[in-house]
């Protein structure tokens, strides 16, 4: 499974765009990329998946560029409550049975 | 849709007592069933993969005899503690997974294990 590093903590202010790369230099050809998000005490939220280019939703967009061996998630005009940790990883549902591994994931402080 | 619960959310016991922990796909089958345990301001380390009626497969050094898990059918999976002790305490964190959803992982809200 391919390792993912990430910056270990991140600070920003509310309504300011963040933006946390995760860099994963093993990706391979069927591995996906995902970011979950946990609050305290809380099991890890999906946020968004992507294989390449760009994807969109209602929370959040990633980036990937061509060569995959990065990604980046963009939080539009974050508030208090996505203080969180976010964890970046990259796996193929398909083999390892579905594992997922988590890395160490970035700390986002959101300060008012 | 797609929502794991576990139970309890927190329980307390004395060491060298066993506890279980449930995990439920409440409006899914799950196929698969993993577990999780974190520990105070780190991240979540896989401790087994539990397919339903079969044996678990547990990640290098986690100890088998230990942590039991059964997953007995497709919507239940059991994490035992047996002969708890007080390193054992921990936030457990079961995920569930169904193949027919393009097989995304949906995480349970987690057990606070804490053992006196």
């Amino acid at each position: 499974l391919a390792k993912t590093t990430q910056p270990i903590s991140m600070d920003s202010y509310e309504g300011q765009e963040v933006n946390i790369t995760c860099s994963h230099n093993n990706i391979a050809t069927n591995d996906y990329i995902t970011w979950y998000q946990q609050f305290p005490s809380q099991g890890p939220r999906f946020i968004i998946q992507g294989y390449k280019t760009k994807v969109t939703n209602e929370v959040a967009s990633l980036f990937i560029p061509a060569d995959r061996k990065s990604s980046t998630l963009s939080l539009p005009r974050v508030s208090l409550s996505d203080t969180a940790v976010y964890y970046c990883l990259v796996g193929d549902s398909g083999n390892q049975g579905g594992k997922l591994i988590f890395g160490q994931g970035t700390e986002l402080s959101v300060k008012p | 849709g797609a929502v794991v619960s576990q139970h309890p959310s927190w329980v307390i016991c004395k060491s060298g007592t066993s506890v279980k922990i449930e995990c439920r796909s409440l409006d899914f089958q799950a196929t698969t069933m993993f577990w999780y345990r974190q520990f105070p301001k780190q991240s979540l380390m896989l401790m087994a993969t539990s397919n339903e009626g079969s044996k678990a497969t547990y990640e290098q050094g986690v100890e088998k005899d230990k942590f039991l898990i059964n997953h007995a059918s497709l919507t239940l999976s059991t994490l035992t503690v047996t002969s708890a002790h007080p390193e054992d305490s921990s936030f457990y964190i079961c995920s569930a997974r169904d193949i027919r959803l393009a097989g995304e992982q949906f995480f349970g809200p987690g057990t606070r294990l804490t053992v006196l």
